[in-house]
This record gives structure tokens, sequence and C-alpha cells, in this order.
């Protein structure tokens, strides 16, 4: 198995610029997490999805952040427009059940300038 | 408010002695615990966990240890090596959650395995 795959894994936009990172869980992982990981905060949940709808999303810290899973093998987090205090590393990761431990993707690190 | 907490920043250790990184949570609806291992430019990697149920699980160098009254973990590396240098995570989920039971972490602690 692959494991869990996210692109880009390097980002460097402008800001204001839109950003759409991408997520490509476990085949048969039914739950889908995404988390910011920064020095201040340290690795914060965003957003996570059961069977591709999305159930907690209180994590997302503006509007300015979106989260879709058309697919049990899709998922992209949308930040438009993007600031510099968006700066951090995102990761993916997936979980088979709810009592299992999760999988993460290696990352994409976005720096907004 | 943090509700799982890892007091060490960092811990420096030689090769072959035991490295110990604790955990500390407020939460006591958690019944849950893992530990992440996270090299730089990589993603987590579940290392080991433990069921309210347990007190002790052990796998290898690895063992894990839970204090339910004192709300307290611990993660035993016997003997450190080198390689087990890296950012270590702690993490809680509560089962009465159900399918939502999320994960929260502590922000890390830095082990440093000295040759």
């Amino acid at each position: 198995d692959a494991g869990v795959i996210q692109s880009p894994r390097h980002e460097v936009t402008e800001m204001g610029q839109e950003v759409t990172l991408r997520c490509k869980p476990i085949s048969g992982h039914n739950s889908l997490f995404w988390y910011r990981q920064t020095m201040m905060r340290g690795l914060e949940l965003l957003i996570y999805f059961n069977n591709n709808v999305p159930i907690d999303d209180s994590g997302m810290p503006e509007d300015r952040f979106s989260a879709k899973m058309p697919n049990a093998s899709f998922s992209t987090l949308k930040i438009q427009p993007s600031e510099p205090r968006d700066s951090a590393v995102y990761f993916c990761a997936s979980r088979l059940r709810a009592a299992g431990e999760q999988y993460f993707g290696p990352g994409t690190r976005l720096t907004v300038t | 408010d943090q509700q799982v907490k890892q007091n060490s920043p960092s811990l420096s250790v030689q090769e072959g002695r035991i490295s110990i990184l604790n955990c500390d949570y407020t939460n006591s609806m958690f019944d849950y615990f893992l530990w992440y291992k996270k090299y730089p430019a990589e993603g987590p990697t579940f290392l080991i966990s433990i069921s309210s149920i347990k007190d002790k699980n052990e796998d290898g160098r690895f063992t894990v240890f839970l204090n339910k009254s004192a709300k307290h973990l611990s993660l035993h590396i016997v003997p450190s090596q080198p390689g087990d240098s890296a950012v270590y995570f702690c993490a809680a989920s509560a089962s009465s959650s159900g399918s939502a039971r999320q994960l929260t972490f502590g922000s890390g602690t830095q082990l440093t395995v000295l040759p």
C-alpha cells in the first residue's frame, strides 16, 4: 500500500492567491482528517470526514478555508485568499475504523509570502 | 485549554540507556492513548497505543504505561538507539464519541539519542 498521498509536497504562493492541497487516503479507510502544524499551535485538527461526509469542521480557522471529499479516494483543502499566517505544514490522515490509529501523509509545506 | 500536555519539549539520552517520555491529560473521557513518532519532513507515524482497560502495553523496545488515577502516561524506549531521535507526540481519544472520535495531540517532545 502506498500510504496516504499528499500533493504538492511544497507550495509557495503570494498573499491573496488561492491554494489547493490534495489528499488520497489509504484505500478502504473511511475517515479522513486534515491537520495543520505550526510552531505556535502544534498539531491541530482542522476538519474530518466519515464516509465522505464532514463531521466536525470546528477547527477550520476562517471562512477562507474549505474542504471537500467528493469520493472515498480524494479530498481537497482550499484556502482562498491565502495569507502569510497560513504558512504551515498541512497533514492529511486516514483511519480504517473508529477505534484505530490514524495514518498520516508526508504533509504539504505551505509558504505564503 | 490543552487537554493533552507534554511538558518536556526536549530530551537527550545516551545510546543504550532508557528514554522516558511523559504525557499528562485532563479530560477524564479519554480512554485510548497513542504515541506517534515524527521525523523531519515526514508525517507522524503510529508507534504504540494503549486502552484504558490496561495499564501497560509492550511492543519490542517500546512500552507505554498508563496511570489513570494520575491521568498520566509514559513511553519507555529500551535500549535507546540513535535512529530513535525524533519528535514524539502523545495523543488521546474518547470512545464515547463513537464514530466521531478524533485524536487530541500533545505538543511533542524532541528526543535526541546521543551515540
